[in-house]
This record gives C-alpha cells, sequence and structure tokens, in this order.
C-alpha cells in the first residue's frame, strides 16, 4: 500500500484564489511528521511546512497552512491568494517514529500546480 | 553560507562506467541523505546516514554504495551504471538540535545510455 497518496497530478487555480492540495497517509505508527515541499521548475526542493502528529493545532506559514486531520490520515496543503511564482510541484511526505535518529522520508508522487491570470 | 552543494550537476555515463557523486553541507548537520527522483515517483531514499561514522540503506539501495567522509561529505557510488539509473539525484542533510525538515542539495541529473 502506498504511504503517501496524491491523487491531483495536476492543478489549475486564478491568481488571488486559494487552492488546496490534498495528501493523505497510512501508518500504524502513532508517532510521525508530515511536510510539504515545493519543487519549481528550476528543480530544486524547498521546504514548505511541517505537521507533527501530537500537534494540536493545524501548523501554518505565511500563506501556507496544513489542514490535519488526523482520524482521516489527511493532511492538505492550503495555499491562499495564489501568485504566479506558486506554479510548481508540491510534494507531500512522511516520517514515521519519533524525530532523530534516522528521519527518513517518504514522498508521495506530487500535485503540477499551474496557477493562471 | 552554501547550504548543500552537490557535484557535478549534470553527467552522462555509459552502460558499465562508474563514478561518484558528491555532497557537502556546511551546516553542521548530523544526519544526511541520498534520493532518486524519477518522473511519476516522487524522491524514493537510496541510503542515509543518521550520524558521523553509521549508513544505512533505504528504499532502492541496489547498485549503489556510499561513503560519509565525515561530517560535512556524504558521497554516492554508482560501480557498474545502468541505464536503470539515470535519473535526477539529491542529497539532503537534517539537524538533530534544529527543526525536522531535510535540507535539499540542487541535483545531479544523470544520464545512462
Amino acid at each position: 500500500a502506498q504511504k503517501i497518496t496524491q491523487t491531483q497530478p495536476g492543478m489549475f487555480v486564478q491568481e488571488k484564489e486559494a487552492v488546496t492540495l490534498d495528501c493523505t497517509y497510512d501508518t500504524s505508527d502513532p508517532s510521525y511528521g508530515l511536510f510539504w515541499y515545493k519543487q519549481p521548475s528550476s528543480g530544486e526542493m524547498i521546504f514548505l511546512i511541517y505537521q507533527g502528529s501530537y500537534d494540536q493545532q493545524n501548523a501554518t506559514e505565511g500563506r501556507y497552512s496544513l489542514n490535519f486531520q488526523k482520524a482521516r490520515k489527511s493532511a492538505n496543503l492550503v495555499i491562499s491568494a495564489s501568485q504566479l511564482g506558486d506554479s510548481a510541484m508540491y510534494f507531500c511526505a512522511m516520517r514515521e517514529g519519533f524525530t532523530g535518529g534516522g528521519n527518513k522520508l517518504t514522498f508521495g508522487t506530487g500535485t503540477q500546480l499551474k496557477v493562471e491570470l | 553560507n552554501a547550504g548543500v552543494t552537490q557535484t557535478p550537476k549534470f553527467q552522462v555515463l555509459k552502460t558499465g562506467q562508474s563514478m561518484t557523486l558528491q555532497c557537502a553541507q556546511d551546516m553542521n548537520h548530523n544526519s544526511m541523505y541520498w534520493y532518486r527522483q524519477d518522473p511519476g515517483m516522487g524522491l524514493r531514499l537510496i541510503y542515509y546516514s543518521a550520524s558521523e561514522g553509521t549508513t544505512d540503506k533505504g528504499e532502492v539501495p541496489n547498485g549503489y554504495n556510499v561513503s560519509r567522509l565525515n561530517k560535512r561529505e556524504f558521497s554516492l557510488r554508482l560501480e557498474s551504471a545502468a541505464p536503470s539509473q539515470t535519473s535526477v539525484y539529491f542529497c539532503a542533510s537534517r539537524s538533530l538540535a534544529g527543526g525536522d525538515e531535510q535540507y535539499f542539495g540542487p541535483g545531479t541529473r544523470l544520464t545512462v545510455t
């Protein structure tokens, strides 16, 4: 079974609108972390936001927020007020187990977001 | 502060040739990682080093070896390259003392013909 599932291969959004990128995960470990990374066409991987499984509140970083629904095992990324520079591939990733040690990440297949005028 | 650097940026190999991908970080991070990215498959972990002096296999280690030369440097070696190893390779690092995120290098695009 896939540990991280991103079901939207491609998404379009108009500039200044909000967009939600879906991510569901599968783990039996009670301690885990969820991450979102952005990969623009230039190829680098840029960290956006992190949510720990024991965090009580949804993570936010500027225009990025993570809609964490533990019972549904979903960790959707919400980008508010989209900008043309948000056009990129977005990856959801998970760390299973406590932080420290190996901290290995498992990545989803990504969602290609295009922001239109 | 360069972060995570990788060399080379691009490489073309013939089947059976060997090469080493170099990675270095200047953030005093303990853990380092090698991933490969193939179209439609996201990033997959090849090997990692949780701390200086240790290395462990990831999801797709076959055909690769690694060396954690010191705290800064973590190299990935292809002993006998195969076309299936055509990919983009990313190195990453993470500090145990810091947050949970990994910091990635710019990637190496490798083509094996």
